[in-house]
């Protein structure tokens, strides 16, 4: 299928150390987009990137992404406890739809 | 602003018994996605609804009903609960996409429904 995969699947890091997570997928994409879900709700988009876009920024947040190696990264810089979440890529799948990765749970320590 | 808004929060229904979850977006958005959600898992579609008067299956239909009732509402029902139909469900909506650019709208979750079967 064309599930995105993220890596690491657990992270865990002290309040105000960058955090890095990667995404790798199988097939062409047109867009690439990132998720946070906090426990118990649902997900929350935090970014968009189409496939012609190398990387793009949000507050904290930096996004790259690599056709030639099907893969992409999110950053969050200076993390806070209010990071810890799990966190998802997706892409399309055909046209209509998004495909999830398994997603990496990112626990910031105080 | 309620956003995606689903009912009931928590279910438990016995094998065999029929339900159905129901969702509504206050967001007048044309798509309208549900998922299932297992355990360490990300997210699994089950249908959608590209606009209104139409849905379509996902990855995982089988159990599974849904009606659009409008643009608003986008139900889910379970004909015959299954154990392994334990899950979290989550409804989302979102712009329609512009064809030829993919699935290029973010999409708007509701908090999901929590449902054991046993």
């Amino acid at each position: 299928s064309q599930q995105g995969e993220e890596d690491p699947q657990a992270l865990s890091i002290q309040e105000g150390e960058n955090a890095t997570m990667n995404c790798s997928y199988k097939t062409s994409i047109n867009n690439l987009q990132w998720y946070r879900q906090n426990s118990g709700r649902g997900l929350v988009h935090l970014i968009l990137i189409r496939s012609n876009e190398r990387e793009k920024h949000s507050g904290r947040l930096r996004v790259t992404l690599d056709t030639s190696k099907k893969s992409s990264s999110l950053l969050i810089t200076a993390s806070r406890a209010a990071d810890t979440a799990s966190y998802f890529c997706a892409t399309d799948w055909g046209a209509q739809k998004l495909v999830f990765g398994q997603g990496t749970r990112l626990t910031i320590n105080p | 602003n309620a956003g995606v808004t689903q009912t009931p929060k928590f279910q438990v229904l016995k094998t065999g018994q029929s339900m159905t979850l129901q969702c509504a977006q206050d967001m007048n958005h044309n798509s309208m996605y549900w998922y299932r959600q297992d355990p360490g898992m990300g997210l699994r579609l089950i249908y959608y609804s590209a606009s209104e008067g139409t849905t379509d299956k996902g990855e995982v239909p089988n159990g599974y009903n849904v009606s659009r009732l409008n643009k608003r509402e986008f139900s889910l029902r379970l004909e015959s609960a299954a154990p392994s139909q334990t899950s979290v469900y989550f409804c989302a909506s979102s712009e329609r996409f512009t064809t030829g650019t993919g699935l290029n709208q973010p999409q708007h979750f509701g908090d999901g429904t929590r449902l054991s079967i046993l």
